[in-house]
């Protein structure tokens, strides 16, 4: 039962270049989002989609982009990478409804942008 | 704007002992809340929730404390083992918000043997 895979685990990118993190879950949820750790900042919700075709914008989503073509994928990505988009960035996902809450993580990728 | 704060960022306590982690809101929709638990290198783990209509909610040695008036919220570890030791997230959820999560900043526990 793999849950929720992140690809890749670690990454490092020159300024201005763009990348793609992966997100995949078996569980069939509905809910994905993606979230960016920082230091002092708590967790960060950067996008989310509530099902397949349907996204929304989180707290911090200028210089993200998302789409949901399947449901269970949920890439996220980076258009012109930036020094403070260096985090650590993880996936997430959950059934529907109030029980929509109990998010699943995946393991995260941690991405430093020189 | 943190509208879920964790104003503790560190905690130690004894192996046995209890560990209350504290955790404050600022938004009044929010009536959903849960703990999450992160080992490093791992993702967050769910760890207990509890509705805004209640005020307590048990699981295990975990209890959490709800406070709407002083919208305030509390984790209790009784008793606190090693393998506690972690970095806890508090999170809130409004209705209108349903899967969006807003997060804490995080409380690292420390147990000590």
């Amino acid at each position: 039962n793999a849950g929720v895979t992140q690809t890749p685990k670690f990454q490092v990118l020159k300024t201005g270049q763009s990348m793609t993190l992966q997100c995949a879950q078996d569980m069939n949820h509905e809910y994905m989002s993606w979230y960016r750790q920082d230091p002092g900042m708590g967790l960060r919700l950067i996008h989310y989609s509530v099902g397949a075709g349907i996204t929304d914008q989180g707290e911090v989503p200028n210089g993200y982009n998302v789409s949901r073509s399947t449901t269970e994928d949920f890439p996220l990505r980076l258009l012109s990478a930036a020094p403070s988009q260096t985090s650590v960035y993880f996936c997430a996902s959950s059934y529907g409804g109030r029980n929509g809450e109990k998010l699943f993580f995946g393991s995260g990728t941690q991405l430093s942008v020189l | 704007d943190q509208q879920v704060k964790q104003n503790s960022p560190s905690l130690s306590v004894q192996e046995g002992r209890i560990s209350i982690l504290n955790c404050d809101y600022t938004n009044s929709m929010f009536d959903y809340f849960l703990w999450y638990k992160k080992y490093p290198a791992e993702g967050p783990t769910f760890l207990i929730s509890i509705s805004s209509i209640k005020d307590k909610n048990e699981d295990g040695r975990f209890t959490v404390f709800l406070n709407k008036s002083a919208k305030h919220l509390s984790l209790h570890i009784v008793p606190s083992q090693p393998g506690d030791s972690a970095v806890y997230f508090c999170a809130a959820s409004a209705p209108s918000n349903t899967g969006k999560l807003i997060f804490g900043q995080g409380t690292t526990l420390q147990v000590k043997p």
